[in-house]
């Protein structure tokens, strides 16, 4: 099974609108993270924000909040008020506390932002 | 800012060549990584690095190999480059500790086999 889904391979979004990306992920670990990066197609990847498993609150970080509903396993990342620069590839990432430190990633989201 | 360099943004090499890739990390970093990137698969991690000389396999790590001699500075190897090695390979860098630890990534290293 995936450890880390995301169904959305491609999507358009109107600039200035809000953009939710979204990633379900699989284990039986109690311990996790998840994380959130964006590669421009400059391909260099950047880090957006971190969920930790036993956060209580959903992370935000300006822009970006990720929707955690632990329940479902789900980690969603929202964009508010998109902007042309935030037209790139998005990926969801877990670690894992028995994983030995590596991230293990989905296959991603590239979205384009419409002016 | 942690920065994490790769040798190469772009590398052409022959079938059956011996390849090296270079990464260095400037935050003194213990944990370094390979992975490589192919549409519609996502990153997918080829060895992983906790400390000098100490290495273990990722998920894909046929074909490859890895040295770290230094902290700073983490190598991927193929002995013997083939045309499925095609790939964007990127080089990652962490801290070995609690909370979010993240990951942070070098430019990457297209990397054409003909």
């Amino acid at each position: 099974a995936q450890k880390i889904t995301q169904t959305q391979p491609g999507m358009f979004v109107q600039e200035k609108e809000a953009v939710t990306l979204d990633c379900t992920y699989d284990t039986s670990d109690p311990s996790y993270g998840l994380f959130w990066y964006k590669q421009p197609s400059s391909g260099e990847m950047i880090f957006l924000i971190y969920q930790g498993s036993y956060d209580q609150q959903n992370a935000t970080e300006g822009r970006y909040s990720l929707n955690f509903q632990k329940a479902r396993k789900s980690a969603n990342l929202v964009i508010s008020a998109s902007q042309l620069g935030d037209s790139a590839m998005y990926f969801c990432a877990m670690r894992e506390a028995f994983g030995n430190e590596k991230l293990t990633f989905g296959t991603g989201t590239r979205l384009t932002i419409i002016p | 800012d942690v920065k994490v360099t790769q040798s190469s943004r772009y590398l052409v090499k022959r079938t059956g060549e011996k390849v090296f890739l270079e990464c260095v990390q400037d935050m003194d970093h213990e944990n370094m990584f390979w992975y490589r990137q192919d549409p519609g698969l996502g990153l997918r991690l080829i060895y992983f690095s906790y400390d000098v000389k100490m290495k273990e396999k990722g998920d894909i790590p046929e074909g490859y190999s890895v040295s770290r001699e230094k902290k700073e500075r983490f190598s991927l190897i193929l002995e013997s480059a083939s045309t499925n090695q095609t790939s964007m390979y990127l080089c990652a860098s962490r801290e070995s500790r609690q909370g979010s630890g993240e990951q942070y990534f070098g430019p990457g290293t297209r990397l054409t086999v003909t």
